[in-house]
């Protein structure tokens, strides 16, 4: 695609459920990435992938959090057992080659997943 | 990691030129600054990025200090459309830390 797509554009949910958002980057970027932005802060990151390895995990705020990127393409952030300060933007971005010395490759951003946990 | 800080906000005129300061005291000699701005409702857009050298690009200008501990991004001529929160960045392990960024604010 054109562009870093994001799904579903909002997602409201009870407390106590799974949900499960996609991120499809950027056709043939190497790298993604996963933040999480709350109102008013900049964005938090949360992981990494260089093609299907999560090479950085090191955001993720707890064990409830995890992704997966299997192919090296589509990537799902998954949150188990949602609780309400889960609440936020989940932002995913990606980046056509992997980070090497100097890190200077652009990142592009999708439009973001609007999680809400009533 | 290193860090950055920015004023919290700042106000320009329309048509203006606008200078976004950046301090990174704590800069290492491979790290790439960025800037990147995120405008109302939108996720984070590259604006641009620079090592050493002073970097021009259709969107803005970085001006980067001789010893690296701060860079100005420069907007030649600020718009209403120009109105975001501009986050200067450096790069830590394989990611980029965002911080609070600045609130740009563009009066007509």
């Amino acid at each position: 695609g054109a562009g870093v797509s994001q799904s579903p554009r909002y997602k409201v949910t009870k407390r106590g459920q799974d949900v499960a958002l996609r991120c499809d980057p950027i056709s043939g970027h190497v790298s993604l990435y996963w933040y999480r932005q709350a109102l008013g802060q900049g964005p938090e990151f949360l992981t990494y992938f260089n093609y299907e390895a999560q090479q950085d995990k090191s955001g993720l705020p707890n064990d409830r959090f995890s992704a997966e990127r299997p192919e090296g393409s589509i990537s799902t952030l998954t949150i188990q057992r949602t609780e309400q300060r889960d609440s936020a933007m989940y932002r995913c971005a990606s980046s056509l080659e992997g980070t090497g010395k100097g890190f200077d490759e652009k990142l592009f951003f999708g439009s973001g997943t609007q999680l809400s946990v009533l | 990691d290193a860090k950055t800080t920015q004023p919290n906000s700042m106000e320009s005129n329309e048509e203006e030129p606008v200078h976004l300061p950046c301090n990174h005291s704590t800069i290492s000699g491979t790290d790439y600054i960025h800037w990147y701005r995120q405008l109302p409702s939108q996720g984070p857009e590259y604006v641009i990025h620079g090592l050493t050298s002073n970097v021009n690009n259709r969107m803005a200008s970085l001006a980067i200090a001789e010893d690296r501990k701060s860079s100005t991004l420069i907007l030649h001529r600020a718009t209403l459309r120009d109105a975001a929160v501009y986050y200067c960045i450096l790069k830590y392990g394989n990611k980029l830390v965002f911080g609070a960024g600045t609130i740009l604010r563009v009066k007509s």
